[in-house]
């Protein structure tokens, strides 16, 4: 089964503060992304990565960036929290081929205050 | 902008019947389409994929494609409380996943 395991299920921040989200895979996965999803909207791509070190764009960009250091991580990062970034934050991570399903992770909810 | 609509619900269904979930997407190049289910509070978890035109059935579940009308649809068959959940459809599009904004399914005892 696939493991995908991000850092914290709960966290709270201030305005202004720099914010990591981890996420790690256990299946040698190729693809990764990064959602946010809120009430009415959907999940909404923030960033993906088709491989270590690289990444590209999704949707909702702005204010965050993201890090592939290793295969089986990638983390956002929120470079100077705002109110409007609280939200649900879902990583995700799939084969090769985009056409593949996507397995996430539990799921981080984060108040930014 | 590609897209994926669904009715956002909610759909209440009598425990036993069939309830039906619909989706509609904008793109004629999309070859892959997914059916997740999820729970309040909980991350979306995989319930079916299909490619290619017209049914594949898993346990309750049936999903059902039709590229010409650019329609998706779910089926669950003897709907049991624990169905009751919001179910998320998408569909591939330039590289990464479309995906609508739900379907809210309640399961009536």
């Amino acid at each position: 089964d696939v493991k995908v395991t991000q850092s914290s299920r709960y966290l709270v921040k201030r305005t202004g503060e720099k914010v990591f989200l981890e996420c790690v895979q256990d299946m040698d996965h190729e693809n990764m992304f990064w959602y946010r999803q809120d009430p009415g909207l959907g999940l909404r791509l923030i960033y993906f990565s088709y491989d270590v070190k690289m990444k590209e764009k999704g949707d909702i960009p702005e204010g965050y960036s993201v890090s592939r250091e290793k295969k089986e991580r990638f983390s956002l990062i929120l470079e100077s929290a705002s109110t409007n970034q609280t939200s649900m934050y879902l990583c995700a991570s799939t084969w090769t081929a985009f056409n593949q399903p996507q397995h996430f992770g539990d799921g981080t909810r984060l108040s930014i205050l | 902008q590609k897209e994926v609509e669904q009715n956002s619900g909610p759909l209440s269904v009598p425990e036993g019947a069939i309830a039906s979930l619909n989706c509609t997407y904008s793109d004629r190049g999309s070859q892959s389409f997914f059916w997740y289910r999820q729970y309040s509070g909980k991350s979306p978890e995989l319930i079916m994929f299909i490619y290619s035109n017209g049914d594949k059935e898993d346990g309750r579940f049936t999903a059902q494609l039709n590229k010409a009308s650019q329609y998706v649809s779910l089926l669950i068959r003897d709907s049991q409380p624990s169905d009751s959940a919001t179910y998320l459809c998408a569909a591939d599009s330039n590289y990464q996943l479309i995906w609508g904004a739900g379907t809210k399914l309640i399961i009536k005892p």
